[in-house]
C-alpha cells in the first residue's frame, strides 16, 4: 500500500476564488471520508463516499463545498467563493470494505484563504 | 448524538515517565466503536487502536496500552517509560452504530516528552 495522497500539500487563495482539493485513496478500499480541521481541534467529518456514491453529508458542508467520487476511486472536494473561515486542514481518509472501521489519513492540504 | 472528551489538552512529562491520556465519551447507541490516533508534528493521522463496545478487554502493545471501562464511558491510554518521539498530539474518537462511517473526534491532547 502506498497509502492515502492529497494534492495540493498546501493552498494558499484569495477570498473568493474556486479551489479544488484530490484525494487517492489506498487501493481496493471502497470507503472514502472527508475531514475539515482547524488550528487546536480535532478533525470534523464533512462527508463519505462508499464507491462513486456519496452518502452522508455534515452540515459542516454548506452549499459552497461540493465533493464527487465519479468513478470510486479519487475524489476532488471543491469550495467555491472561499471565505477565510474555511482555512484549516483538509484530511482524506480511507477504509476497505472488510475492516470499515478503521480508517488510514492522508497527509491533508493545508488551505490558507487571504 | 455523539461525544468525546478529552479534558487534558496539554502534557509535558520527562523522558522514561509513564503518562496516561484520558478520554470520555458519550453515545446513545450500545454498538460503537472507539480509536485512538497519533498525530504527529508532521501532521498525518496515524491509526493506533480500535475496541469495540463489547470487548472491555484492555490491550497491550509493547509500551502502549488502554484501559476500556463501560461503566465509566472511559477509554484511557497509558503509554510507559515515555520517550521523546512519543511527542505528538493524540485523539481519542468514537463512531457507533447511527448514521454511516461518521467518527467523531475529541479535541486531542497535546504531549510533550522532554529528554
Amino acid at each position: 500500500d502506498t497509502g492515502v495522497s492529497q494534492d495540493p500539500r498546501h493552498k494558499i487563495t484569495k477570498r473568493g476564488q474556486n479551489v479544488t482539493f484530490r484525494c487517492d485513496p489506498i487501493s481496493e478500499h471502497n470507503r472514502l471520508y472527508w475531514y475539515r480541521q482547524t488550528l487546536g481541534q480535532g478533525p470534523e467529518f464533512l462527508t463519505y463516499f462508499q464507491n462513486e456514491a456519496q452518502l452522508e453529508k455534515s452540515r459542516l458542508l454548506s452549499d459552497r463545498f461540493s465533493a464527487e467520487r465519479p468513478k470510486g476511486s479519487f475524489s476532488t472536494l471543491e469550495i467555491q467563493r472561499t471565505e477565510q473561515g474555511d482555512s484549516a486542514m483538509y484530511l482524506c481518509a480511507s477504509s476497505p470494505s472488510t475492516r470499515a472501521y478503521e480508517q488510514y489519513f492522508g497527509p491533508g492540504t493545508r488551505l490558507t484563504v487571504t | 448524538a455523539q461525544k468525546v472528551t478529552q479534558a487534558q489538552t496539554e502534557i509535558s512529562v520527562v523522558e522514561k515517565e509513564d503518562v496516561t491520556l484520558d478520554c470520555v465519551y458519550e453515545t446513545r447507541d450500545t454498538t460503537y466503536y472507539l480509536f485512538w490516533y497519533k498525530q504527529p508534528p508532521s501532521g498525518e493521522l496515524v491509526f493506533l487502536i480500535r475496541r469495540n463496545s463489547f470487548d472491555e478487554q484492555n490491550e497491550i502493545s509493547g509500551r502502549y496500552s488502554w484501559n476500556f471501562q463501560k461503566s465509566t464511558s472511559s477509554f484511557n491510554f497509558t503509554i510507559t517509560a515515555s520517550q521523546v518521539v512519543d511527542s505528538a498530539v493524540y485523539f481519542c474518537a468514537l463512531r457507533d452504530s447511527g448514521g454511516y462511517q461518521k467518527v467523531t473526534f475529541g479535541i486531542g491532547t497535546k504531549l510533550q516528552v522532554i529528554p
